[in-house]
């Protein structure tokens, strides 16, 4: 069965800076690998995802993530933080040929001015 | 496109009481999922349907917990009797069909933040 660790529960980074969010995953076959976001009092929204092909993946907003296989990681980044980037952020995996997602304990970033 | 909606946002209910949760999938999304997430922890699922078939109800506490997705489109959690446990926010999510579950992503409602005193 997979699993997820999100090595950090708490993220605090001043604005601007850069900031690395850490995640490792087991599983006994290949996966797929999400991010998503959570802002306060909503729900949860796809920020990107690994599926195959290129191992660097990148959002709209500027957050990338590389899948590491032989780490079993995929660490989320960004180079420049924004005070609107404060929110809780989840690693997610589903093996592939499976229907299941499992998420990690989220990591919650916190920007600061 | 609208999102999934839930209600109600919050529900405070004393224990030992029942309680419901709604939630109405993105038009066209077969698959509804119902996860629950307890403070400070990811998302943990309860029950996936496809159309209306409850295909995996494996981590569902059947003996206060049910669920139904009568045509295939909205959905009803229900906690009968509800305990001090049960605190947590109820997600519902939904995607576009089994053979894509896998790999495409979940679209989750607001969820219900259920408060048992």
């Amino acid at each position: 069965a997979q699993s997820v660790t999100q090595l950090d529960s708490q993220v605090p980074v001043f604005e601007e800076a850069p900031v690395e969010l850490r995640c490792n995953y087991s599983s006994s076959v290949s996966v797929y690998l999400f991010w998503y976001v959570q802002y306060p009092n909503q729900g949860l929204q796809l920020l990107l995802k690994y599926l195959s092909g290129s191992t660097l993946v990148e959002s709209i907003n500027g957050f990338e993530a590389e899948f590491n296989k032989s780490q079993t990681s995929f660490h989320l980044r960004k180079p420049s933080v924004h005070i609107s980037d404060t929110a809780e952020y989840f690693c997610a995996v589903s093996e592939t040929g499976g229907f299941k997602t499992i998420f990690g304990a989220g990591t919650r970033l916190f920007v600061k001015a | 496109e609208a999102g999934v909606v839930q209600s109600p946002r919050y529900k405070i209910i004393e224990k030992k009481q029942p309680v419901a949760f709604w939630c109405n999938p993105i038009s066209g999304h077969n698959t509804l999922y119902w996860y629950r997430q307890n403070l400070g922890q990811g998302p943990e699922l309860l029950i996936r349907y496809e159309n209306e078939e409850a295909v995996d109800d494996s981590q569902l506490p059947k003996d206060r917990f049910s669920a139904e997705r009568l045509k295939g489109v909205d959905s009803t959690l229900k906690i009968q009797p509800a305990e001090l446990g049960d605190s947590a926010v109820y997600l519902c999510a939904s995607s576009l069909d089994s053979a894509s579950s896998y790999n495409s992503p979940l679209h989750f409602g607001n969820g219900t933040r259920l408060t048992v005193t």
